[in-house]
């Protein structure tokens, strides 16, 4: 079945820790995203790709990065920078023509030990 | 300009009824509206979409209608049942932004039997 993988379900980070998650679609799509979702809160962008060695900075960027080296493939780095790191983190993809739906992985839950 | 205003936070509705849910937008220049369904661990699914020249879309029980003077749309879900209970996310984009998404702040929908 086509999708959209992400993981870890759960991943824990200590102060000062960096830690990459997941996220590979076997969807063909062109662009991926990345999307932090808070409690009470809709989710806010962090970084997009449209093609493969590519991204944009989204709306709260600040303590992400991000690669896109092959087109299957979209990892985000939470970094020490990010001060508050906590959150549920969702990848989607697109096929990368008109306005063609969002598809969404099932998320990680990132927690600070 | 860029934000996308959902109401109510929460809503509550007996099995039969009808919940609506509400959002508003400044920027005239969207012209992609879809709705997301999410539950509790999963992420969003896309329930059904609409554009600003359509004012009103049916898929099911699921209704959109948008006014595009006022700058609104809502989500209807007719005789609505427990399994639609979930959190409901409008949201809107524009065609030349790369496929990005602005969020509503999300709706947790509960329907009691």
């Amino acid at each position: 079945d086509g999708g959209i993988t992400q993981s870890p379900k759960y991943l824990f980070r200590k102060e000062g820790q960096n830690v990459t998650l997941s996220c590979e679609q076997n969807l063909n799509h062109d662009a991926m995203y990345w999307y932090r979702q808070d409690p009470g809160q809709g989710l806010r962008l962090i970084y997009y790709s449209q093609i493969v060695n590519d991204f944009q900075k989204g709306d709260i960027a600040e303590g992400y990065s991000v690669s896109r080296e092959k087109k299957e493939s979209f990892p985000l780095t939470v970094t020490s920078a990010q001060k508050n790191p906590t959150a549920f983190y969702l990848c989607a993809s697109k096929t990368g023509q008109g306005e063609q739906p969002q598809h969404f992985g099932d998320g990680t839950r990132l927690s600070i030990l | 300009q860029q934000q996308v205003k959902q109401s109510p936070q929460s809503l509550i509705v007996q099995k039969g009824g009808i919940p609506i849910i509400n959002c508003a937008y400044e920027n005239t220049a969207f012209d992609y509206f879809p709705w997301y369904q999410q539950f509790p661990g999963k992420g969003p699914a896309l329930l059904i979409a609409i554009r600003p020249d359509v004012s009103e879309k049916k898929e099911g029980r699921f209704t959109i209608s948008f006014n595009k003077s006022a700058k609104q749309f809502s989500l209807h879900i007719m005789d609505s049942q427990p399994g639609d209970s979930a959190t409901y996310f409008c949201a809107a984009s524009k065609g030349n932004q790369g496929g990005k998404l602005i969020f509503g702040q999300g709706t947790e929908l509960s329907v009691k039997p």
